[in-house]
């Protein structure tokens, strides 16, 4: 299993560009999420999703996009970057069994720096 | 909407010293916890979590939390630190029975020293 696999690792991008931040899992999990952290602010919910064809707004979902066509796959888009979202970026899943939560399992994070 | 507040941000330990970092949630409902580590340059683990039953929850690497209802919290704790523990950890809480959305602290960063 590889679990929440996320890429790119690193990325650079200019002021005003886009760019797709990818997300895969293999778990068949329900729930995929995408969170940003920044330095004393912990981590930040954008988007998520409970299932293929369903998303949702979290915390701070401007300037993003997401959408979920598969049960693996949660992309997160940045049509048109801005300084402020030079962040580190983690995308996790997790799923319900017999109706209770479980943990969620988080991938290895992709750093943006917008410049 | 629930929250989390960690009130350590920063805490600095010799190695050996006893650790416990507070946890404090909101919500009305009942509610799961957890607490993560993140380790220098690496993604987030799971350290412990709660779901019911014993309040008293033991985790990976001699850590143990403490599920305080009266009080909404759940705080970390380990009787003696290594250097290896510096890292940064989070507190979250996810509603049972239908909430799905997972909801972290801010984080405490945790340096112990030799």
């Amino acid at each position: 299993n590889a679990g929440v696999t996320q890429t790119p690792k690193f990325r650079i991008l200019k002021i005003g560009q886009s760019m797709t931040l990818q997300c895969t899992q293999d778990m068949n999990h329900n729930y995929m999420y995408w969170y940003r952290q920044d330095p004393g602010m912990g981590l930040k919910l954008i988007y998520y999703s409970v299932g293929a064809g369903i998303t949702d707004k979290g915390e701070v979902p401007n300037g993003y996009n997401v959408s979920r066509s598969t049960t693996e796959d949660f992309p997160l888009r940045l049509e048109l970057a801005a300084p402020s979202q030079t962040s580190v970026y983690f995308c996790a899943s997790k799923t319900r069994t017999r109706g209770m939560n479980t943990e969620a399992f988080f991938g290895q994070g992709t750093r943006l720096t917008v410049v | 909407a629930q929250s989390v507040s960690q009130h350590n941000h920063h805490v600095i330990l010799s190695e050996a010293a006893s650790l416990e970092l507070g946890c404090n949630y909101s919500y009305g409902g009942t509610v799961n916890l957890f607490w993560y580590v993140q380790y220098p340059g690496q993604h987030l683990q799971l350290l412990l979590k709660y779901f019911s039953g014993d309040p008293l929850v033991k985790g990976i690497k001699g850590f143990e939390a403490e599920f305080i209802k009266s009080k909404f919290s759940f705080n970390l704790r380990k009787p003696s630190v290594q250097w290896s523990d510096t890292a940064e950890y989070f507190c979250a809480v996810n509603p049972t029975g239908g909430g799905n959305k997972l909801t972290f602290g801010t984080g405490t960063q945790l340096k112990v020293e030799l």
